[in-house]
């Protein structure tokens, strides 16, 4: 099976834009959560779709959504960006939501803002 | 509330050693725990899991890790350390039965692994 595929890979963007990144899971798995990494947070949670409806969100600003689709590809939208976004974006997805699944992780997107 | 904590920052270990990378929880119930490993520009690998059963759980690439529910710690273990080990390595915990509560990750370890 294919792993998760995170597109693009890079991005170099200035502050005020806005950024949209995509992850398309591995095949049969319907949940999507993405995180932010940064050296000084390590991964902080942002949100998790299942099922195109979001189950859980982190503590991050409403600058920051996500959604998802019926093929379970996931998106994830950053508007108005600031300096401090810039960070590695990971996604995960995993058969179900939950309990014991493990997650599966894509290469993540390296956004620098300047 | 859950939580993870891995006291170390940074582990050295000489090639051919023994392993171990410290990870201690706090969840209201049982747990369940996970070992990742990030290498550098990669997304996180899953290596191993503790759902219930055996304390002692094995994983990938010769990877293992020990439940302690006593000292709520889930500690991860190589009899002998390779090179290709030296990489950052983060444990996660979810309650178990909690629902959809996301995954909580530690602030991960880097192992460095000297020849």
């Amino acid at each position: 099976k294919a792993g998760v595929t995170q597109t693009p890979r890079y991005l170099i963007k200035t502050r005020g834009q806005q950024v949209t990144l995509s992850c398309s899971p591995i095949s049969g798995h319907r949940s999507v959560s993405w995180y932010q990494q940064t050296p000084g947070q390590g991964l902080q949670f942002l949100f998790e779709y299942f099922s195109e409806t979001q189950r859980n969100k982190g503590n991050f600003p409403g600058r920051f959504s996500g959604r998802q689709f019926s093929n379970s590809r996931s998106e994830m939208n950053v508007s108005t960006l600031e300096l401090g976004d810039s960070a590695l974006y990971l996604c995960a997805s995993s058969f179900s939501s939950g309990d014991s699944y493990e997650q599966y992780f894509g290469p993540g997107t390296r956004l620098t803002v300047t | 509330a859950q939580s993870v904590a891995q006291p170390e920052d940074q582990v050295n270990v000489a090639e051919g050693n023994p392993l171990t990378v410290k990870c201690t929880y706090s969840v209201s119930g049982n747990p369940y725990l996970f070992w990742y490993v990030q290498y550098p520009n990669r997304g996180l690998q899953f290596l191993l899991k503790y759902i219930t059963g055996d304390n002692l759980v094995k994983g990938s690439y010769g990877f293992e890790a020990e439940f302690n529910k006593s000292q709520t710690s889930f500690h991860l273990k190589k009899p002998s350390a390779l090179v290709s080990d030296s990489a950052l390595y983060f444990c996660a915990v979810r309650a178990a039965n909690s629902g959809n509560t996301p995954l909580v990750f530690g602030k991960g370890t880097r192992l460095s692994v000297i020849a």
